[in-house]
């Protein structure tokens, strides 16, 4: 079954140091894959996507189809950067799946 | 932000009284979904809309249904309501398929006693 993972619930990094955002997933084909976030008192946005291979707020994501991965980083942490994000694919069939989400948090 | 809005934003009811949740756009997309959030679970797909009166189940649609009479809005509602259904449900829209960037509301906190 196609399946989106993020292994991390919480993760908390020191302000200037870097931010991986762990995502992977379970799918035989070609996904489309998404981060969106969630900052405090905000609705819920995308941040990027890998098809538009574009850095957002200096985070960017690289897809790994041999490792299945499509992992988030930011290689020097804002304090603006404390948000819940979530990974999200698209598999064909006219629905997101989404991640469990990871809460960062950064630390002054 | 205006363009989607929800009502309401919050309540509480009683275990099997009936719920209505709504959303409204006025961005003219074709596509409205229903999620539900809730910890340890990220976002999890209700139901959608792919047009006026279509729509289809996503993967958590057991206790729900809803209804699409027009473009701007998008129903939800828990025909009997369990303390399980305690959650926020955001709603969100997009212009195309999924793959689209999807627009997300406020959100919606629903808590069933």
């Amino acid at each position: 079954a196609q399946r989106v993972t993020q292994p991390e619930k919480l993760l908390s990094v020191f302000k200037g140091a870097p931010v991986e955002l762990k995502c992977n997933y379970s799918y035989s084909g070609s996904p489309e894959l998404f981060w969106y976030v969630q900052y405090s008192r905000q609705r819920l946005q995308l941040l990027l996507r890998h098809i538009s291979r574009e850095s957002i707020k200096g985070f960017t994501a690289d897809l790994n189809k041999g490792e299945t991965s499509f992992h988030l980083k930011k290689p020097f942490a804002q304090e603006e950067d404390s948000a819940m994000y979530y990974c999200a694919l698209y598999f064909g069939n006219e629905k997101l799946t989404f991640g469990t989400g990871t809460r960062l948090t950064i630390i002054p | 932000d205006a363009g989607i809005t929800q009502s309401p934003r919050h309540k509480v009811t009683e275990t099997g009284t009936p719920v209505t949740l709504r959303c409204h756009q006025t961005e003219n997309h074709r596509y409205m979904y229903w999620y539900r959030q809730d910890p340890g679970h990220g976002l999890r797909l209700i139901h959608y809309s792919y047009g006026v009166k279509d729509t289809d189940k996503g993967e958590v649609s057991d206790g729900y249904s809803v209804s699409r009479s027009k473009t701007e809005d998008f129903l939800l509602t828990l025909e009997s309501a369990t303390s399980s259904q305690t959650s926020v449900y955001f709603c969100a829209t997009s212009q195309g398929r999924a793959y689209n960037e999807q627009f997300f509301g406020p959100g919606t906190r629903l808590t069933v006693l």
